[in-house]
């Protein structure tokens, strides 16, 4: 069966300080990976999804990028925290087409101080 | 560029009463899909809806999709305190659309 694994599971940084969140998928092959963020009590806002190795598409203009090095490595990355970067980040991976469902990570809170 | 508007934002029920949450789209969609984010967790999909009208149940969950695609509705018969959560609709216009998360409906169930 398929998993899908994120890490740390909390964080808090100091503003300006880097960034760096880890996804990986198991069980599956030539997964579609998606980071979205999620602002308390808010609704899901998607960040970067891939459809292959070295494959990013940005959906919003932000100071966070996003790599895939290896077909289930996502990673989601900043060189400069802002306060504004604090919320509930979370991975997800879908089959076949970008539009099937979308199975989550357990999700990273981040708090920026 | 598409819109997936969800409503009611937040919706309060003592357990027993029914609940309803009703998500539009602005354009048509080729399929709608359903998930459950509980408090502190991460969504989990429920169902997902691609043809003209379906109505699809799961046990005291009825999930409908329009006839003419762009809308969608999650019933929930007599709530229950495990109900609790936000329930989350998204919807696609195509296969090479990536989906559309509607803010989602934050559901409250007082024992």
């Amino acid at each position: 069966s398929q998993t899908i694994h994120q890490w740390p599971a909390t964080l808090v940084q100091p503003v300006g300080s880097p960034l760096s969140l880890e996804c990986t998928v198991e069980g599956t092959s030539n997964p579609n990976l998606y980071w979205y963020r999620q602002a308390a009590g808010r609704g899901l806002q998607l960040l970067f999804y891939s459809v292959g190795i070295g494959q990013i598409s940005s959906e919003v203009p932000q100071n966070l990028s996003a790599s895939r090095p290896q077909d289930r490595q996502f990673i989601l990355s900043s060189k400069k925290l802002l306060l504004s970067d604090s919320g509930f980040y979370l991975c997800a991976w879908s089959g076949l087409t970008v539009n099937n469902e979308q199975f989550f990570g357990p999700g990273t809170r981040l708090t920026v101080l | 560029g598409q819109q997936v508007m969800q409503i009611p934002q937040y919706q309060h029920v003592q357990e027993g009463e029914d609940f309803t949450t009703y998500c539009n789209s602005s354009t048509t969609l080729s399929n709608i899909q359903w998930y459950k984010q509980r408090p502190g967790g991460h969504p989990v999909f429920l169902i997902q809806l691609v043809k003209s009208g379906e109505v699809k149940k799961q046990k005291r969950l009825t999930f409908q999709f329009g006839e003419a695609k762009k809308n969608s509705s999650l019933h929930i018969t007599a709530t229950q305190t495990t109900d609790v959560g936000t329930y989350f609709c998204a919807g696609s216009g195509g296969s090479q659309g990536n989906l559309i998360f509607g803010k989602g409906t934050k559901l409250s169930v007082k024992p």
